[in-house]
């Protein structure tokens, strides 16, 4: 299958601080890319849509100010955590897909805010 | 998008079969079901997909009902690997196109 990779795997941050979560897609272009949200011992939660080149549709709940997220490209999609609290804290999914196929799934990335 | 239902847990011994059902019954004509796995701490893994024929890959094999209200995802020799909560997804072609995930069914393979 696909590969999609994110970066950083893990992160701390400080409280107040902005962390930018990368997601790539190594071998296709992702003309749709999908940020979730998934806290311990719970299901995935859809945060975002986002489209190579547009702006990001948002889940209702989920505050587009918060988090910022940018799809600049057919490779690559960026997550921001503005002023990240511990609440934020939490396992951070994408997946990217190409066209009408089937999407893949990113490793995640745990955030810890402190 | 269609709901689905799972139930939320199950067994099986390793090198048997492992088949995990799922009900979606309010399915519409252009939907597709959809199967993941998430392996604790990991992204989700793709499985397999179908609109209305059955499907086999190298991983699993899906069995989608007649009516397509429900389907069943089988795992032919479960291993420990195997280990994972499965998720079934129904997703329809227009629109968003948007994966929405469920509770899932937390598989345990047991030695």
């Amino acid at each position: 299958g696909a590969v999609v990779s994110q970066h950083p795997s893990w992160v701390i941050c400080k409280s107040g601080t902005s962390v930018k979560i990368e997601c790539r897609s190594l071998d296709f272009q992702a003309t749709t890319m999908f940020w979730y949200r998934q806290f311990p011992k719970q299901s995935l939660m859809l945060m975002a849509t986002s489209n190579e080149g547009s702006k990001a549709t948002y889940e209702q709940g989920v505050e587009k100010d918060k988090f910022l997220i940018n799809h600049a490209s057919l490779t690559l999609s960026t997550l921001t955590v503005t002023s990240a609290h511990p609440e934020d804290s939490s396992f951070y999914i994408c997946s990217a897909r190409q066209g009408l196929t089937e999407a893949f799934f990113g490793q995640g990335t745990r955030l810890t805010v402190v | 998008d269609a709901k689905t239902t799972q139930p939320p847990s199950m067994d099986c011994a390793e090198g048997r079969a492992a088949n995990l059902p799922c009900n979606h019954s309010t399915i519409s004509g252009n939907e597709y079901v959809y199967w993941y796995r998430q392996i604790h701490s990991q992204g989700p893994q793709y499985i397999i997909h179908g609109l209305k024929n059955n499907e086999t890959n190298e991983m699993a094999s899906l069995i989608i009902t007649e009516d397509r209200k429900s389907s069943t995802l089988i795992l032919p020799h479960a291993t420990l690997r195997d280990t994972a909560v499965y998720y079934c997804i129904v997703k329809g072609t227009s629109g968003t196109y948007k994966y929405i995930f469920g509770t899932g069914t937390r598989l345990k393979v047991l030695a």
